[in-house]
């Protein structure tokens, strides 16, 4: 399968812990996305990244959330203190866009990884 | 402020029965407007882009349209196979990342 790939697929945790979630996109893709989504909701932008460069950052990203992608291929998650409202799928997309362009295009999204906060 | 309004929320059909699903979107500069569809506990799935009023796109028993304010998909014949959520999404002028609606949550009944 050469698809968007994330895990794990499931995390239940305990309030205060830290989280961390991977993913790994199609492999000639340089743009990498999260997005979060609670049941009801349409996804909601997170933050995207241009190779190893994290390049925008949505309100949504409170500071005890952290994401990474080093070396431009796969990309962690961090949820430090998970909070309830953590609760939600969070899903991982990529694209391939051309240097210094928009995007223009799709996304393509991996499964999801769904964080369960007691 | 970008905003994606999609209706109905809920949609049950027999299958056989055509209808349209709306998606109406504010938005300062629209790049392209993006359906995709959603089955449950799984990522989305895109299905098509349009980028500017009067476009359609087809795919199988799908068609979507644009005009200025709104998009339609509209499902033909619907199968039991076609049940899922239906996402509308907007890519703003300048923006590089998609800003979705909630869905449409379509039920075809054999």
């Amino acid at each position: 399968d050469t698809g968007v790939s994330q895990d794990p697929r499931h995390k239940i945790t305990k309030r205060g812990q830290n989280v961390t979630f991977r993913c790994d996109p199609i492999s000639e893709h340089n743009r990498l996305y999260w997005y979060r989504q609670t049941l009801g909701q349409g996804p909601e932008f997170l933050t995207y990244f241009q190779n190893e460069a994290q390049l925008e950052k949505s309100r949504l990203l409170s500071d005890r959330f952290s994401a990474e992608r080093p070396k431009g291929s796969f990309s962690t998650l961090e949820i430090q203190r998970t909070e309830q409202g953590d609760s939600a799928m969070y899903l991982c997309a990529s694209s391939l866009v051309e240097y210094g362009r928009r995007l223009t295009g799709e996304l393509f999204f991996g499964e999801g990884s769904r964080l369960t906060v007691l | 402020e970008d905003q994606v309004t999609q209706s109905p929320e809920a949609l049950r059909l027999q299958e056989g029965e055509s209808s349209s699903l709306n998606c109406s979107y504010t938005v300062s500069g629209l790049r392209g407007l993006f359906w995709y569809r959603q089955d449950p506990g799984k990522g989305p799935e895109f299905l098509f882009t349009l980028y500017s009023a009067g476009e359609e796109k087809e795919k199988e028993r799908l068609k979507a349209t644009l005009t200025k304010k709104e998009s339609f998909l509209h499902i033909t014949a619907p199968k039991p196979e076609d049940s899922a959520t239906y996402l509308c999404a907007v890519q703003r002028t300048g923006a590089n990342n998609l800003f979705f609606g909630t869905g449409t949550r379509l039920t075809v009944i054999p």
